[in-house]
């Protein structure tokens, strides 16, 4: 069983739409949270950044975690085709040791 | 803040050549950068991890030979493919942490280098 569970898509919605992206994760020790955007030949950019269970807001976007169900998810409100790319979730626990999902392609349709 | 630069963007060159990759912290200090490799359309695979006056960590099945890292100052690293073949051709991307404001810090990335070789 893999660390880190996410759907690859493709994920395809109108413009304006909510978008909600989703992670798993198997392993409990986890202690922070991560979403990252990555543009097509670019590096991933962090969009969020959280370390506890809740809800966590940034404009438009809104990182939600889950610890006791071992499941995160990110919220994209008024979505717009500049949001069009991959996301990317990542976790990790104490160390240097990180663990990235699949990624999750989207395309926002104007 | 915390940006990460890597240089350079895309590089194409022949089979048996050398080439050497840079990722630099631009405002913060890291002891430790990440190598990740991305084939088209997948997820990014850890290379190695780089730490800052001391020998690479590399994952299973990356020869160390082959990928040579050198992490010799705070804001710096560098990958060299040495010797490199087509079947190196790939998305090379590097990321480093901000250790200087202590806790769990999220990784940032640069830009990613576009390796072709022919």
């Amino acid at each position: 069983q893999k660390e880190v569970e996410q759907d690859p898509g493709p994920l395809s919605v109108p413009e304006g739409a909510i978008v909600s992206l989703n992670c798993t994760y198997s392993n409990s020790a986890f202690q922070y949270f991560m979403w990252y955007r990555q543009y097509s030949r670019k590096g991933p950019e962090l969009l969020m950044y959280t370390y506890s269970s809740g809800n966590k807001e940034d404009g438009r976007f809104t990182a939600q975690v889950d610890k006791s169900s071992k499941y995160i998810s990110l919220f994209i409100r008024d979505s717009q085709p500049s949001d069009s790319a991959t996301y990317l979730c990542a976790m990790g626990y104490t160390g240097n040791q990180f663990y990235f999902g699949t990624g999750t392609s989207l395309t926002v349709i104007p | 803040g915390a940006v990460v630069s890597q240089h350079p963007s895309w590089v194409i060159c022949k089979s048996g050549t050398s080439v050497k990759i840079e990722c630099r912290s631009l405002d913060f200090q890291a002891t430790t950068m990440f190598w990740y490799r991305q084939f088209p359309k997948q997820s990014l695979m850890l290379m190695a991890t780089s730490n800052e006056g001391s020998k690479a960590t590399y994952e299973q099945g990356v020869e160390k030979d082959k990928f040579l890292i050198n992490h010799a100052s705070l804001t710096l690293s560098t990958l060299t493919v040495t010797s490199a073949h087509p079947e190196d051709s790939s998305f090379y991307i590097c990321s480093a942490r901000d250790q200087g404001t202590g806790g769990n810090q999220p990784q940032h990335f640069g830009d990613g280098t576009r390796l072709s070789i022919l």
